[in-house]
């Protein structure tokens, strides 16, 4: 079955700090992977996808499918980062889907 | 991109009742979803609403208890049928246009309470 994991719940870093949210996902076919993030009183939005293969506020992202990890990094951590951050796998069956991990809460310390 | 608006934003309701959740998208969208995020936990995808016919419900999910239309490509209602305390969560409405990449854009959210 398909399924996304989030070992870290809640992750503190300081400030400057580097970070990395760690994903890992099963799946059958190819898949499709995301970060999606939340910040404090904001809607969910998406951060960036695999596929674009590009940095957001610093943010990246490699998809490992040996591993099948799709882990956020970022090098030096700021202060705006805090945020609930969700991975996400699209699944491709005979319509579309997307699935999202149980979340980690970033919490980043001045 | 989607501004997606739901409402209402929180209700608080009595057990055995139900509530409808509107969801507007501002411009036409091709997909429209209802996801659950019950306290503490991740989205878990509801249904695909499906203009014009009958929503794909998810595994857990039954037509009878999260009743969904979708009359046109910009609006769609979700309703909790016969709710119970359990089902106190943050119901969510997202939307894609143009080719489903997989982005989805969300609406704030309704938080409902069921006493």
């Amino acid at each position: 079955a398909q399924r996304v994991t989030q070992p870290e719940k809640l992750l503190s870093v300081f400030k400057g700090a580097p970070v990395e949210l760690k994903c890992n996902y099963s799946y059958s076919g190819s898949p499709e992977l995301f970060w999606y993030v939340q910040y404090s009183r904001q809607r969910l939005q998406l951060l960036l996808r695999h596929i674009s293969r590009e940095s957001i506020k610093g943010f990246t992202a490699d998809l490992n499918k040996g591993e099948t990890s799709f882990h956020l990094k970022k090098p030096f951590a700021q202060e705006e980062d805090s945020a609930m951050y969700y991975c996400a796998l699209m699944r491709k069956t005979s319509y579309d889907k997307v699935i999202f991990g149980p979340g980690t809460s970033l919490s980043v310390i001045p | 991109s989607a501004v997606i608006s739901q409402k209402p934003s929180r209700d608080i309701c009595q057990r055995g009742t139900s509530l409808t959740i509107q969801c507007q998208v501002d411009s036409q969208v091709t997909m429209m979803f209802w996801y659950r995020q019950q306290p503490g936990q991740s989205l878990t995808l509801i249904a695909t609403a499906n203009q014009g016919s009958e929503a794909t419900y998810e595994s857990g999910f039954v037509i009878d208890k999260f009743p969904i239309s979708r009359p046109n490509l910009t609006f769609s209602t979700l309703t909790v049928s016969n709710m119970s305390p359990e089902d106190s969560s943050i119901y969510l409405c997202s939307a894609t246009s143009g080719t489903y990449t997989g982005e989805l854009f969300f609406g704030e959210g309704s938080r409902l309470t069921v006493l």
